[in-house]
């Protein structure tokens, strides 16, 4: 069975920093695309970014480029968001994603999300 | 960016009831549309992909259609259970966006 486990979630100041993880079992983690998608409280779903099986190609929403970064793990099958600069429009439930087998881009398989929350 | 917008933005229906919910997209998508299903707190559950492709486990009372740039999903009769909020998402290219969303009430 998949199972992805969210964490490291939590208050934060605006500008500050977190690191978010995702540990993954029950599947190959490295013949996967990875995701990170958030929603904000109330309202609706947001792709963040993506990462191939290698880690050798990101991809970002515009709003969060040159701030957050994805990486990956394949030895520990885990997946990681660093996130920098934050500000209070990022605070969200966060979301880890396992995309489809076909790597066609959606997803299947979904963490139980972790809250970040930016505030001073 | 391609622009997802779902229709209505709430629905009030009753149990049994037949209810569709549309979704449009500003440009082209292909057949690259899933749909996912989410209650209140809870991750997101995968119900279409490829616009009418069910996925493993998923009642048959929900079906997808459409193509290009107009999709609808349908639930044949609508169960308890159901009571939820559905997302449209199009994954023909980056970014990767949904739809706004569409609650389904109970009326």
């Amino acid at each position: 069975e998949v199972h992805l486990v969210d964490s490291g979630g939590g208050l934060v100041q605006p500008g500050g920093s977190l690191r978010l993880s995702c540990a993954a079992s029950g599947f190959t983690f490295s013949s996967h695309w990875m995701s990170w998608v958030r929603q904000a409280p109330g309202k609706g779903l947001e792709w963040v970014a993506n990462i191939n099986q290698g880690g050798s190609v990101e991809k970002y929403v515009d709003s969060v480029k040159g701030r957050f970064t994805i990486s990956r793990d394949n030895a520990r099958n885990s997946l990681d968001l660093q996130m920098n600069s934050l500000r209070a429009e990022d605070t969200a439930l966060y979301f880890c994603a396992r995309v489809d087998p076909g790597n066609g881009g959606y997803w299947v398989d979904w963490g139980q999300g972790t809250l970040v929350t930016v505030s001073s | 960016d391609i622009q997802m917008t779902q229709s209505p933005s709430t629905l009030s229906a009753s149990v049994e009831d037949r209810v569709t919910i549309t979704c449009r997209a500003s440009q082209s998508v292909s057949s690259a549309l899933a749909w996912y299903q989410q209650k209140p707190g809870k991750a997101p559950k995968l119900l279409i992909y490829r616009a009418s492709m069910l996925q493993t486990g998923v009642p048959s009372r929900f079906s997808g259609s459409g193509s290009g740039t107009e999709f609808t999903l349908t639930i044949s009769s609508l169960q308890p259970d159901d009571f939820a909020t559905y997302y449209c998402q199009h994954y023909n290219s980056y970014p990767l966006t949904f739809g706004q969303g569409t609650k389904v009430e109970i009326k």
